[in-house]
């Protein structure tokens, strides 16, 4: 089983949908959870921090069920600029180190 | 400002020559990671830098050799690199090495080896 495991998609969603992405992750103990965004050819640039009791920025809602093992991302009303690869990343909390994992990412492709 | 800058931007190098790869961060971040990316897979991470010393090497081959001169540097030099090693180089920093911090990345330095 992977450490962190995300549908790769891709998701093609019409403009103003409503998109959720799942990821579940493997060890129990781990403690951060972060989705990043990543553009074709550029770098993975962190969207949020996904802490335990869900937040919340603008369009953008992350939940964590640790019980589940499980994170979530959903967007609303999607915008033709959210087209792009979207990275679960979990830290490893066995080492005292900053690794992190990452899925393998979900693409998403909003359309007009 | 969460700034990490890279240069290159791109490179093509051949198999025998020797280059380097330039990060630096001004945020007070105090550890600093090398990555590699491959086309439609995730960064694989390759060193971790905690507070100037070398952390993890995740058994990456000696043609590749980091370097931390200070807190807000990090170089990674290539000597006699094979075309499999051509992809995205992602530099990235946070503020701790400690685990459990957001890690923020450079735009990367594109390497292809002809």
């Amino acid at each position: 089983r992977k450490e962190v495991e995300q549908d790769p998609g891709p998701f093609n969603v019409p403009e103003g949908a409503t998109v959720a992405f799942n990821c579940t992750y493997s060890n129990s103990a781990s403690q951060s959870f972060f989705w990043y965004r990543q553009d074709c050819r550029k770098e993975p640039k962190l969207l949020m921090s996904v802490y335990s009791s869900g937040n919340e920025d603008g369009r953008f809602t992350a939940q964590l069920n640790r019980a589940s093992q499980y994170i979530s991302l959903l967007i609303r009303d999607s915008k033709l600029s959210d087209s792009a690869t979207y990275l679960c990343v979990v830290n490893t909390p066995t080492s005292n180190t900053g690794k992190l994992i990452f899925g393998q990412g979900t693409t998403l492709q909003v359309k007009p | 400002d969460t700034e990490v800058t890279q240069t290159p931007k791109h490179l093509v190098m051949g198999m025998t020559n020797k280059k380097s790869l330039k990060c630096e961060q001004h945020m007070g971040h105090r550890a600093m990671y090398w990555y590699k990316q491959k086309a439609k897979k995730p960064p694989e991470l390759m060193f971790v830098y905690s507070y100037e010393k070398l952390s993890i090497n995740e058994s990456v081959p000696s043609r590749f050799s980091p370097e931390c001169p200070n807190s807000s540097l990090l170089n990674l030099h290539l000597h006699a690199l094979q075309p499999e090693d051509s992809a995205l180089y992602l530099c990235a920093s946070s503020l701790s090495g400690t685990g459990g911090t957001e890690q923020y990345f450079g735009p990367g330095t594109r390497l292809t080896v002809t």
